[in-house]
């Protein structure tokens, strides 16, 4: 069982905006950076948000993060068929001592 | 660009000891950063499993670590994974990944990843 809960699906027709959720604690979000990783149908995760906000090269400014106390949001915006994937955020638990990844949340394109 | 390629036995017997290697390229690990291995079973999440620096030093998953070894080779340039005991619970897709760590932790490079399965 997951410390970081994220909703199990999320849907929007092309060009629209989705948004995921990763609800942790003081644990985990709240004292510490966010990752957000992109795993594309049968393929490793890939690196697409670090330290809450910032984007590795290569990454399109249509990904973006947020972080606000125990939460953490994901936003894609120009929704496309390629964004087809399970998201997962990533962090570290410090009660825990260990980095913990979220539930995943799977994002349809209608 | 750095890369990284997991090898190992596809299937392992329950009881035995599942044992991989993680091969990176593109940069020199005696360098420094650190290198973790990520776990998926078929059809659920991530699952942290450990990490080495290239100094040799570990930081395990407590909830793994009774049954853990990661070890690494600077003169091949790899690193390896060790679960012994192994049972139907550990099959699953594993994964090494570069892990950047100080005042923030995230993997930025992972291996395309390797199944195991855990059956007789």
């Amino acid at each position: 069982q997951s410390v970081l809960t994220q909703p199990p699906s999320v849907s929007a027709a092309p060009g629209q905006k989705v948004t995921i959720s990763c609800s942790g604690s003081s644990s985990n979000i709240e004292n510490n950076y966010v990752s957000w990783y992109q795993q594309l149908p049968g393929t490793a995760p890939k690196l697409l948000i670090y330290e809450n906000n910032r984007r590795p090269s290569g990454i399109p400014d249509r990904f973006s993060g947020s972080k606000s106390g125990t939460s953490a949001t994901l936003g894609i915006t120009g929704l496309q068929t390629g964004d087809e994937a399970d998201y997962y955020c990533g962090t570290w638990d410090s009660s825990l001592s260990a980095y913990v990844f979220g539930t995943g949340t799977k994002v349809t394109v209608l | 660009q750095v890369q990284l390629q997991e090898s190992g036995p596809g299937l392992v017997k329950p009881s035995e000891t599942l044992s991989l290697t993680c091969a990176v390229s593109g940069y020199s690990i005696s360098s420094g950063y650190y290198w973790g291995w990520i776990r998926q079973p078929p059809g659920k999440g991530l699952e942290w499993i450990g990490t080495i620096y290239h100094s040799g030093s570990t930081d395990y998953n407590p909830s793994l670590k009774s049954r853990i070894t990661i070890s690494v080779d600077t003169s091949k340039n790899q690193v390896s994974l060790k679960v012994n005991s192994g049972t139907a619970a550990d099959t699953a897709v594993y994964y090494c990944a570069r892990e950047i760590r100080g005042y923030s932790h995230y993997f930025d490079y992972w291996g395309q990843g390797t199944l195991v399965t855990v059956s007789s």
